[in-house]
């Protein structure tokens, strides 16, 4: 059964403090690894989509690297705004699923000035 | 915006009760996804729409049930409601039967007291 764990569970940084996020899987057959990000009181909302190891994406101070068994989100230079909850997801090559995605519970991020 | 659209916002409601949730997906998709987020669960799969049909089942309850009409809206019904049911109830739709880039709506705040 694919498994995604996400750590630390919650996470409190000072505005300009860089830190990493990860996120660890088990799946069988990786077809690609998600990041997204909620705001209290809405949905989730795309950034990433890595698919084999050794790839990254970068979106302004985010940038999400892929392991065999592990995803990173690096935060550099944080703002407030980018206070969240981070949400990591696999999709299995396995069709059976109709390759939903397969969440993690989040990182909690809170930035302050 | 996401351009998915979900009704209604908040349902409270009582225990054996039935109620529907309505998602409108963005214009252009033809994939339907129903999650369900709680505290301790996280984000779970519940099922996937097709255009009209269903293409995968996740961690659904016998007494849930979903359709997909032809206009492509979506309906998820729950029924005989349990104090566990209390969630928030997410919409996601995508291009295709397996985009994995979900765009979601912003969730309906089922309360069963």
């Amino acid at each position: 059964e694919d498994q995604v764990t996400q750590s630390p569970e919650a996470l409190r940084l000072q505005e300009g403090e860089s830190s990493s996020l990860n996120c660890s899987y088990t799946v069988s057959g990786l077809r690609g690894l998600f990041w997204y990000r909620q705001d209290p009181g809405k949905g989730p909302e795309f950034l990433f989509t890595l698919y084999s190891a050794g790839e990254e994406k970068e979106k302004e101070r985010l940038k999400a690297t892929l392991t065999k068994k592990e995803s990173f989100l690096h935060i550099t230079a944080p703002k407030p705004e980018d206070s969240a909850t981070y949400l990591c997801a696999v999709q299995s090559l396995n069709s059976n699923s109709g390759y939903a995605l397969n969440f993690g519970k989040g990182t909690s991020l809170l930035v302050t000035p | 915006d996401s351009g998915v659209t979900q009704t209604p916002k908040h349902l409270i409601t009582a225990t054996g009760q039935r109620v529907t949730l309505r998602c409108s997906p963005r214009s252009g998709d033809l994939s339907v996804y129903w999650y369900q987020q709680s505290l301790d669960q996280g984000l779970q799969f519940l099922i996937q729409y097709y255009n009209g049909e269903e293409r995968a089942k996740g961690n659904i309850l016998e007494r849930f049930s979903a359709q997909q009409f032809p206009d492509l809206h979506s309906e998820l019904n729950l029924s005989s409601l349990e104090l566990g049911d209390s969630a928030l109830y997410f919409c996601a739709s995508s291009v295709g039967t397996a985009n994995e880039k979900l765009f979601f709506g912003s969730g309906t705040q089922l309360s069963v007291l």
